[in-house]
């Protein structure tokens, strides 16, 4: 079992270029959620998807959009990458339901912007 | 709003030295709480939860709610545990957790 996997691990843009980060489960999770990791603050929510058919803003939604194309799968679009998206992206599953669950995440996308 | 304040970015012990990571929250209902490790070049995993009261690899943790603390502590620090640590709390709909800033433990020889 792979776990959660994320594609690609490493990107680099120029302003203005658009890309999609992928990540997908072979655990069987309902919720699956998008993370950036930047120094000093911490990991924020993008967007997070409760379950198959359903996708909800996090807490720094602005400049992207997501699809969660099956259960397996949850996707993270960049229409138009700016400066301020260089981030490290993470990927992140749980069971979901009523009870909160351990989160499982995956390696990371490293993706500067220039 | 639901919020996670880890107050120190880096925090340096010797080993064998005691570790306390502070965590506090602020939720108005009955938090779920966590602590999360990203040791280097590994993915982030989680270490333990208040709910278990359990204790992992040495570290314990205590909610403390008149305190809304959430301290990780350990009693001697191995070299191995050199790693960034996060707090997190969970609630607020959808399995969400929100996470504090980090504190990035160091333990020298």
């Amino acid at each position: 079992n792979a776990g959660v996997t994320q594609t690609p691990k490493f990107q680099v843009l120029k302003t203005g270029q658009s890309m999609t980060l992928q990540c997908a489960q072979d655990m069987n999770h309902n919720s699956m959620y998008w993370y950036r990791q930047d120094p000093g603050m911490g990991l924020r929510l993008i967007y997070y998807s409760a379950s198959e058919g359903t996708t909800d803003k996090g807490e720094v939604p602005n400049g992207y959009n997501v699809s969660r194309l099956n259960k397996r799968e949850f996707s993270l679009r960049l229409e138009s990458a700016a400066p301020s998206q260089t981030s490290v992206y993470f990927c992140a599953t749980a069971v979901g339901g009523a009870i909160i669950y351990e989160q499982y995440f995956g390696p990371g996308t490293r993706l500067t912007v220039t | 709003a639901q919020r996670v304040t880890q107050p120190e970015k880096l925090l340096s012990v010797f080993k064998g030295a005691p570790v306390e990571l502070k965590c506090n929250y602020s939720y108005s209902g009955s938090p779920e709480l966590f602590w999360y490790v990203q040791y280097s070049r590994q993915r982030l995993q989680l270490l333990l939860r208040h709910i278990s009261r359990e204790s992992i690899k040495g570290f314990t943790a205590d909610l403390n709610k008149g305190e809304t603390s959430f301290h990780l502590k350990k009693p001697f620090a191995q070299e191995e545990d050199s790693a960034m640590y996060y707090c997190a709390l969970g609630g607020g709909g959808g399995n969400k957790l929100t996470f504090g800033t980090g504190t990035q433990l160091k333990v020298e020889l």
